[in-house]
């Protein structure tokens, strides 16, 4: 069967700090990996994807994420987080020919000032 | 506008009732997708339309939800016999392709079955 794990339901981070939001995922073939943030009462907003290429993929608001295809990683990270940043973020792979993301239960990011 | 756009924002019925939920997709992408999020879940998958046609419907959980999109742009799902477990915010998505493009959500619709 094909997932997404995110194991941490909830981050802490200090503002400032370095943060790093995990996803692993089981999924046949060779995966397009996204990771999407949602704010409070608000839409799902697309961060950054990858598709093929360098295995870092630079995305919106300072985010990147690394690929690892050996531990079928994507790891989410900013080198600095922002108040702002504190929002719940999914992990989603894009599976196969049919073209569904598949959603896990998102991780809870808290940036404390 | 240039985003997905989709209503009512809220919706609040009654057990049994006919509910409609509309989406207006982004202007010419050609895939369009319903999620609904339950609060503390992800968004899980009803219908991916390509065009008019429905590619894949497996996420619709009965016979009771239906969607079209009989122009290839603006979608309505439909939801017959509303139930109290129906209550979720179903969420609108399109995307250029389908393939390998990102999917551009809407705010979504809140529907209550009291």
């Amino acid at each position: 069967a094909q997932s997404v794990a995110q194991p941490e339901d909830q981050v802490n981070v200090a503002e400032g700090n370095p943060l790093t939001v995990k996803c692993t995922y089981s999924v046949s073939g060779n995966p397009y990996l996204f990771w999407y943030v949602q704010y409070p009462n608000r839409g799902l907003q697309f961060l950054l994807k990858y598709i093929t290429g360098d295995n870092l993929v630079k995305g919106s608001y300072g985010f990147e994420a690394e690929f690892n295809k050996s531990q079928t990683s994507f790891h989410l990270k900013k080198p600095s987080a922002l108040v702002s940043d504190s929002a719940l973020y999914f992990c989603a792979p894009l599976a196969g020919n049919n073209r569904k993301l598949i959603w896990g239960l998102g991780t809870s990011l808290a940036v404390n000032p | 506008g240039a985003g997905v756009s989709q209503t009512p924002s809220n919706k609040v019925t009654e057990k049994g009732k006919y509910v409609e939920l509309r989406c207006d997709p982004i202007s010419g992408h050609t895939a369009l997708y319903w999620y609904r999020q339950s609060l503390g879940q992800g968004p899980e998958f009803l219908i991916y339309f390509q065009g008019t046609g429905a590619a894949d419907d497996s996420g619709l959980p009965n016979d009771r939800f239906f969607a079209v999109r009989p122009e290839g742009s603006v979608s309505t799902l439909k939801i017959q016999r509303t139930e109290r477990g129906d209550s979720a915010v179903y969420l609108c998505a399109s995307s250029l392709t389908g393939a390998s493009g990102e999917q551009f959500f809407g705010p979504g619709t809140r529907l209550t079955v009291l």
